[in-house]
């Protein structure tokens, strides 16, 4: 069954640094990964979808990059701001299929400072 | 695109009572939903998958009776939370699976449960 986990868990920082946030799943066989924004109270917001045959997908000052062989993939966030707090979720498919339910890590909890 | 509704945003009742929740997709539809519940300072757990027309398949440890789910049609499926109790308190969201492109899950804005 896929397990996904997220490290670090919280994570704080000063305005403008880079930084990289961690998920690594068990079923490496998966269609295609999710990474997400939560703000606290709210719904989720999605960030970028990489597919399996992908390697990486960029937005903004967001990268991800996936490494099936490894069961591993980063969030990227360069130029950290203020507004980029919030907790980053990072979501596989339970199954090998394309489009089964998604499994969420713990997520990464990112305090950005001012 | 791929646009999904939930109502309601937020919702408080009394033990013991039943609460409706409605997760829609507005412009695809879906054969496929999930529902997930998250406590506080915890990450998504996923409760059931939602078959359009068929049974819902409970994941291990969620009550099939006590959380009803009905997929009528392709753009429509609810969670009633039956005989709610302060432990069912909650933050409960739906995901709907696209059928064509790419095969990415959308979800609702979710809905807060507060059972007093």
């Amino acid at each position: 069954k896929q397990e996904v986990t997220q490290i670090p868990a919280a994570l704080s920082v000063p305005e403008g640094e880079n930084l990289v946030l961690n998920c690594s799943f068990t079923d490496s066989a998966i269609y295609n990964l999710q990474w997400f924004r939560q703000d606290p109270g709210k719904g989720l917001t999605s960030l970028l979808l990489i597919q399996s045959s992908q390697r990486e997908q960029t937005s903004g000052r967001l990268n991800a990059s996936l490494d099936k062989s490894s069961g591993r993939s980063t969030l990227y966030i360069a130029a950290s701001q203020p507004g980029d707090s919030a907790t980053y979720l990072c979501a596989a498919p339970s199954e090998g299929q394309a489009g089964t339910a998604l499994i969420f890590g713990k997520g990464t909890t990112l305090s950005v400072s001012s | 695109g791929a646009v999904v509704s939930q109502h309601p945003s937020r919702v408080i009742c009394k033990s013991g009572t039943s609460v409706k929740i409605e997760c829609r997709s507005l412009d695809f539809q879906a054969t496929t939903m999930f529902w997930y519940r998250q406590f506080p300072k915890q990450s998504l757990m996923l409760m059931a998958t939602s078959n359009e027309g068929s049974k819902a398949t409970y994941e291990q440890g969620v009550e099939k009776d006590k959380f009803l789910i009905n997929h009528a049609s392709l753009t429509l499926s609810t969670l009633t939370v039956t005989s709610a109790h302060p432990e069912d308190s909650s933050f409960y969201i739906c995901s709907a699976r696209t059928s064509q492109g790419v095969l990415a899950l959308h979800f609702g804005n979710g809905t807060r449960l507060t059972v007093t």
